[in-house]
């Protein structure tokens, strides 16, 4: 099946330091990556969609310049939080969506990753 | 705009026994698709079942089933005969036909279930 992994499944950093957090489609290709913040006992919500190749598009009141996006391949996309603070203490979460050839992508399903775990001090 | 609805927060159920977990949907799109995750405490989303908004049938698989009520803009998880490990949180979402992607998720269930 498709699978999904996130790295680092945890991290704990300073507050004004810089976080990446990876996503890679381990065994297909996705034009398309979406990644998530889940606050404890919220729902998932969506900071922003990753296109391979071009710029994301950001959601409404989530700061490019702050949560900064690279989809520089068909399996990777990754999100660093830049000079994190403890509000960005979070669950942050990707999907994946398979592309399928000849310009198509899947429409049926997402898969996502297991999500990383951020704490700023 | 597109809205997901649940309305229970949380739940519970003797093992063994099935459940039905409600989501509502708003949606201008003539054409989505709708999908239940579960999210166990270890925090991965699991995708559990899919239904297409064409799809005349009730989707189904395994222990789980999609109760689709396109005209009530329903769409309810059955989950059969239950166990201790459905124990979870259960998001509906849905994916419109102008939204490319992207998925609208509900603000979850939380399920528990009782020996």
């Amino acid at each position: 099946g498709a699978v999904v992994s996130q790295h680092p499944s945890w991290v704990i950093c300073k507050s004004g330091t810089s976080v990446k957090i990876e996503c890679r489609s381990l065994d297909f290709q996705a034009t398309t990556m979406f990644w998530y913040r889940q606050f404890p006992k919220q729902s998932l919500m969506l900071m922003a969609t990753s296109n391979e190749g071009s710029k994301a598009t950001y959601e409404q009141g989530v700061e490019k310049d702050k949560f900064l996006i690279n989809h520089a391949s068909l399996t990777l996309s990754t999100l660093t939080v830049t000079s994190a603070h403890p509000e960005d203490s979070s669950f942050y979460i990707c999907s994946a969506c398979p592309y399928r050839g000849q310009g198509q992508t899947s429409t049926d399903t997402q898969y996502f990753g297991p999500g990383t775990r951020l704490t700023v001090l | 705009a597109q809205k997901i609805t649940q309305t229970q927060p949380g739940m519970f159920v003797q093992e063994k026994e099935a459940v039905t977990l409600d989501c509502t949907y708003d949606t201008s799109d003539q054409s989505y698709g709708l999908f239940w995750y579960k999210q166990p405490s270890s925090g991965e989303m699991i995708f559990l079942i899919y239904q297409g908004s064409y799809d005349e049938q009730n989707a189904t698989e395994g222990r789980y089933s999609l109760n689709f009520q396109k005209a009530r803009k329903s769409a309810n998880l059955v989950i059969s005969a239950s166990q201790l490990g459905d124990s979870a949180m259960y998001f509906c979402a849905m994916r419109g036909g102008n939204a490319g992607n992207m998925l609208t998720f509900g603000g979850g269930t939380r399920l528990m279930v009782k020996p």
